[in-house]
């Protein structure tokens, strides 16, 4: 019954390697999120979608690439993986993309290029 | 631009202390969301509060209050008699009313509660 679930929990990779990964929300919410979590602890807005559709876009180089097939899940493919992308990577799920909406937070996934 | 700043980077207290963790916020917008997360040890984020520009009511929430004050826009968080497993980084976060604004974070701060 966990509300926001991502897969994997860890993942440990080569430069260059294409991954993904996954994330579900059981909450109904219409809004996803993927956020990423620096070394020193710093979160940043990656992307975000409402109904399936790309709302917010920051500025990522487009290596990354995430895909909503329903409400419930928005996955993020990774090309040509790099040391710098190391990090743990949140998916959150709001009701909807107004302000007010509280963000709930996946377990997160500790990627590690090497 | 909205921008939240947790001046403290790191706080070490020993157990049953009380403890302050601040934080300042900057936006332009009269309408706005402050959030508290805390992501302990294990690394998930939980949500702790939400609180809305336009209800500058104190809240508490048993040994948990928060003092939000517009006049300094600040939003800070008090843990009383604190416990051991309240050791954990904290954010305070903003995000403007508009649907295409960002939750922003501050830099978090670690709270390190010893035996």
């Amino acid at each position: 019954d966990t509300a926001v679930s991502q897969t994997p929990k860890y993942l440990v990779t080569q430069m260059g390697n294409d991954k993904s990964i996954k994330c579900e929300q059981n909450l109904g919410h219409d809004t996803m999120y993927w956020y990423k979590q620096d070394s020193k602890k710093f979160l940043k807005i990656m992307f975000s979608y409402n109904n399936k559709e790309l709302i917010i876009n920051e500025t990522v180089p487009n290596r990354f690439s995430p895909k909503s097939p329903d409400k419930a899940h928005l996955n993020l493919h990774i090309n040509s993986l790099e040391l710098g992308d190391s990090a743990v990577y949140f998916c959150a799920s709001s009701q909807d993309q107004v302000g007010q909406e509280t963000q709930y937070f996946g377990p997160g996934t500790r990627l590690l290029v090497l | 631009a909205q921008k939240v700043t947790q001046a403290q980077t790191e706080i070490s207290v020993v157990e049953k202390e009380d403890v302050t963790l601040d934080c300042v916020y900057e936006t332009r917008d009269t309408t706005y969301y402050l959030f508290w997360y805390k992501q302990p040890p294990s690394g998930e984020l939980v949500f702790l509060i939400r609180r809305n520009s336009f209800d500058e009511q104190n809240e508490i929430s048993g040994r948990y209050s928060w003092n939000f004050q517009k006049s300094t826009s600040s939003f800070n968080f008090t843990i009383t008699a604190s416990q051991v497993v309240d050791s954990a980084v904290y954010f305070c976060a903003l995000r403007e009313n508009s649907g295409y604004s960002t939750l922003t974070f501050g830099k978090g701060t670690m709270l390190l509660v010893s035996p």
